[in-house]
């Protein structure tokens, strides 16, 4: 059972513009977050994180936004350049776990 | 580069095979977490150690077994191969034990034929 989910397999956006990527989850345990961004041939590399204590967290281009109630995370990049082009996957644990779980991730281009 | 270093980069090999995959943590981190990806497929947690002694279970399968040596590398070791093992395997390290920030690894493809 897929307990963090990317619904969206592959997103292209324009440069300059917005890059919205969603993921859902659906253990209510989970209470903190994280963003991986994988380029091919290499391991995914840690993004940006937000606990659930926070609705939001900033770093520079990229915010992470937390919806507690409906279980669901974004993450915005603004604005987007075409070196964002990768895949993004989300993960959720809880604070006392020992486990990610990932969802298969969103496949980004930004069109120069 | 994470710090975290994966032996051997591919590895193609025939069903029935056994096969050990190698990693070493970044310098300083005593967890290391497998991961199996397959084709489509997210990153599946297999197993994680944490200085040495096994400290969570995933979706591993029997045929598979991990260890994580007193130097603080670990192997991944992968028998009675069948097809649907073809994946990428990730190994991640962190400092602690509980689930935070992971490095990952570059990864080894195994092709299994």
């Amino acid at each position: 059972d897929q307990q963090v989910k990317q619904n969206s397999p592959s997103l292209s956006v324009q440069e300059g513009r917005i890059s919205i990527l969603n993921c859902d989850y659906t253990n209510s345990m989970f209470d903190y977050f994280l963003w991986y961004k994988k380029y091919p041939a290499e391991g995914p590399t840690f993004l940006i994180s937000i606990s659930s204590i926070k609705d939001k967290n900033e770093d520079g281009r990229f915010t992470v936004f937390l919806n507690k109630s409906a279980k669901h995370l974004s993450l915005h990049i603004v604005p987007s350049q075409p070196g964002d082009s990768a895949v993004y996957f989300c993960a959720a644990s809880a604070s006392t776990g020992n486990q990610f779980y990932f969802g298969t991730g969103t496949s980004l281009t930004v069109i120069p | 580069d994470s710090g975290v270093t994966q032996t051997p980069k591919h590895l193609i090999t025939a069903t029935g095979q056994r096969v050990t995959l190698r990693c070493s943590p970044r310098s300083g981190d005593l967890s290391v977490y497998w991961y199996q990806q397959s084709l489509d497929q997210g990153l599946q947690f297999l197993i994680q150690y944490y200085n040495g002694e096994e400290r969570a279970k995933g979706n591993i399968l029997e045929r598979f077994s991990a260890q994580q040596f007193p130097d603080l590398h670990s192997e991944l070791n992968l028998s009675s191969l069948e097809l649907g093992d073809s994946a990428l395997y990730f190994c991640a390290s962190s400092v602690g034990n509980l689930a935070g920030e992971q490095f990952f690894g570059p990864g080894t493809r195994l092709t299994v034929l």
